[in-house]
């Protein structure tokens, strides 16, 4: 079936530093990349839509200057976290639409960010 | 946009009891249902899904039932069991946007 590669998995970083968060589509083609990040014990709040070869679409609220998405090509899609600070630690998760053989969205593993 | 709303927050049950969670949606245009179980520190995970165009879907001990009219649609578990414990979302998308929206999410927990 349809895998997102997820990595890091982990990571932690200092305030001000740069993280960068890539998924990959290991056997199909995503066109489509949607980033969500969750807070603990919260529900997965979706940030940001990315299609390939244009630019990102931003939820209301999402600082599109500090959480960059780039989706170059069709397998894969980078967010970076710029100037992270601790309220930025999250878990982020991406999520690929798969449409080659079923409608459906298929998860990465996740990155657990920690800002210190 | 799409708002979808789940209760319960929490839902406790004994072993072999049913466990029921509902969700309402706000977006008329939204086709596709799908719930997720998601364990601490990993992805959700896809459990059951329905389209607009059904009823009502049946997978083993796992239903969904889905009220387009009245914008709601419910997961019943039957036959619990401790390893059915986790956090459960609903989520809903629709073809215009392809936004995948989630619930508030059900912490269900279920008793030996």
């Amino acid at each position: 079936g349809a895998v997102v590669s997820q990595h890091p998995s982990r990571v932690i970083c200092k305030s001000g530093t740069s993280v960068k968060i890539e998924c990959r589509s290991l056997d199909f083609q995503a066109t489509t990349m949607f980033w969500y990040r969750q807070f603990p014990k919260q529900s997965l709040m979706l940030m940001a839509t990315s299609n390939e070869g244009s630019k990102a679409t931003y939820e209301q609220g999402v600082e599109k200057d500090k959480f960059l998405i780039n989706h170059a090509s069709l397998t894969l899609s980078t967010l970076t976290v710029t100037s992270a600070h601790p309220e930025d630690s999250s878990f982020y998760i991406c999520s690929a639409l798969t449409t080659a053989t079923l409608y459906g969205y298929t998860f990465g593993s996740g990155t657990r960010l920690t800002v210190v | 946009g799409e708002n979808v709303e789940q209760h319960p927050s929490t839902l406790s049950v004994q072993e072999g009891d049913s466990a029921v969670i509902k969700c309402t949606y706000s977006d008329s245009a939204s086709n596709y249902f799908p719930w997720y179980k998601q364990e601490l520190g990993k992805r959700p995970q896809l459990i059951i899904d329905i389209r607009s165009n059904v009823g009502e879907k049946k997978d083993q001990r796992i239903a969904v039932t889905l009220n387009k009219t009245a914008k709601h649609f419910s997961l019943h578990i039957t036959e619990t069991q401790p390893e059915d414990s986790a956090v459960y979302f609903c989520a809903a998308s629709n073809e215009n946007t392809d936004k995948l929206i989630f619930g508030t999410g059900t912490r269900l927990q279920v008793f030996p």
